[in-house]
């Protein structure tokens, strides 16, 4: 298998700019979800799907993010308008099945470190 | 609410030496427990895990054991290597499988 793949590896881009991130979680995983890893604040769960659907989104910091799951094998963070601070390497991981099933573990991508200038 | 809580690092340990990196939790209900690890520029990977009370997970010689008693899960390795050093993740599963990951522990291998 694959694994999770995640697109671009690297953006560079100015402040204001719109930024789109893409994932393609691992087939046959129902749930995916996407972090943001920076120094200050460690690794932070943004938000997750089951089954596309959207099922926690209190990690989104502000209006400015969003994130779509329109089919099982893609997911999208957009970022509009992109600010400074909103640098960091931000990470999509997907797993099987709900916790106690053994099959809760996540399987997370090489993610896609953003630089807003 | 559900929580891990770590050893700060970096830990700086010499070939061969003994590893304990400390981890402890707060949750509700009964979560499983993981041990992730990240290597400079890459993402986060299953080291080990353990589901239940009392597991004991391992992998690549690393060890950890579930600890419902003192609600810990401590990563343990009896020889590191410099290919050991990385970042170690403490991380816990609640019933809704959302994750909650500790802040990370930077382990320094030296030869």
């Amino acid at each position: 298998d694959a694994g999770v793949i995640q697109s671009p590896r690297h953006e560079v881009t100015e402040m204001g700019q719109e930024v789109t991130l893409r994932c393609k979680p691992i087939s046959g995983h129902d749930y995916l979800f996407w972090y943001r890893q920076t120094m200050m604040r460690g690794l932070e769960l943004l938000i997750y799907f089951n089954n596309n659907v959207p099922i926690d989104d209190s990690g989104m910091p502000e209006d400015r993010f969003s994130a779509k799951m329109p089919n099982a094998s893609f997911s999208t963070l957009k970022i509009q308008p992109s600010e400074p601070r909103d640098s960091a390497v931000y990470f999509c991981a997907s797993s099987l099945g709900a916790t106690g099933a053994g099959t809760d573990t996540q399987y997370f991508g090489p993610g896609t470190r953003l630089t807003v200038l | 609410g559900n929580s891990v809580t770590q050893m700060e690092g970096p830990v700086t340990l010499s070939e061969e030496a003994f590893l304990t990196i400390n981890c402890t939790y707060t949750a509700t209900g009964y979560p499983s427990l993981f041990w992730y690890v990240q290597y400079p520029g890459e993402g986060l990977q299953l080291l080990l895990k353990a589901t239940k009370a009392d597991d004991k997970g391992s992998n690549k010689g690393f060890e950890a054991t579930y600890r419902k008693e003192t609600t810990s899960f401590h990563l343990e390795k009896g020889s590191v290597q410099v290919s050991d050093s990385a970042v170690y993740f403490c991380a816990l599963s609640d019933n809704f499988n959302k994750f909650y990951f500790g802040s990370g522990t930077k382990l320094n291998v030296k030869p």
